[in-house]
């Protein structure tokens, strides 16, 4: 049972343009969430992070957006740059601990 | 911001060989550290949750025999894989995390059993 999900397993944006990635979760006790952009042979590395008591948070040209109502945050890359192009994960925590659970991922390709 | 180093980012061995793989919290004391695989194309799957002082936690249908997970201090945390097949061949990341803040990665550790 995925309790995080990436329904879009790819999708293809052109340079300069707005990128979305969605990530939809079932657990209702998710209260921290995150996306992480992750490169080939690399660990993931973090983005940007969002708690459930704001319903948005940017940080230059990424903005995180969260619907806790429909169980729905969306990633937004604007502009989106080549650079961007990698796999992105969300991820979500909850008040049982450390532990993240991660979407599938979105792999992100951005054309000049 | 913290980082996490993860060491070796690449290794080939031999079938039936084991293979220690080690995770540091460099600048932050680190309770609880995480031992994630990668397939191709396939999401992050948490293995084990690696505690400090005790026995790891293991997710189902992770062999912890196969998977040996050591925390002894508060900065490192190393995986074994023990009589390496080449199935056990993936990606293995590692992290750590602070509470309520984000978790950082380590950066790979690319096994091939050959």
């Amino acid at each position: 049972d995925q309790q995080v999900k990436q329904n879009s397993p790819s999708l293809s944006v052109q340079e300069g343009r707005i990128s979305i990635l969605n990530c939809d979760y079932t657990n209702s006790m998710f209260d921290y969430f995150l996306w992480y952009k992750k490169y080939p042979a690399e660990g993931p590395t973090f983005l940007i992070s969002i708690s459930s008591i704001k319903d948005k948070n940017e940080d230059g040209r990424f903005t995180v957006f969260l619907n806790k109502s429909a169980k729905h945050l969306s990633l937004h890359i604007v502009p989106s740059q080549p650079g961007d192009s990698a796999v992105y994960f969300c991820a979500a925590s909850g008040n049982a601990g450390n532990m993240l659970t991660f979407g599938g991922g979105t792999r992100l390709m951005v054309k000049p | 911001g913290a980082v996490v180093s993860q060491h070796p980012s690449r290794v080939i061995c031999k079938s039936g060989t084991s293979v220690k793989i080690e995770c540091r919290s460099l600048d932050f004391q680190a309770t609880t550290m995480f031992w994630y695989r990668q397939f191709p194309k396939q999401s992050l799957m948490l293995m084990a949750t690696s505690n400090e002082g005790s026995k790891a936690t293991y997710e189902q249908g992770v062999e912890k025999d196969k998977f040996l997970i050591n925390h002894a201090s508060l900065t490192l945390s190393t995986l074994t894989v023990t009589s390496a097949h080449p199935e056990d061949s993936s990606f293995y990341i590692c992290s750590a995390r602070q509470p309520s803040l984000e978790a950082f990665f380590g950066q790979g550790t690319r096994l091939t059993v050959v």
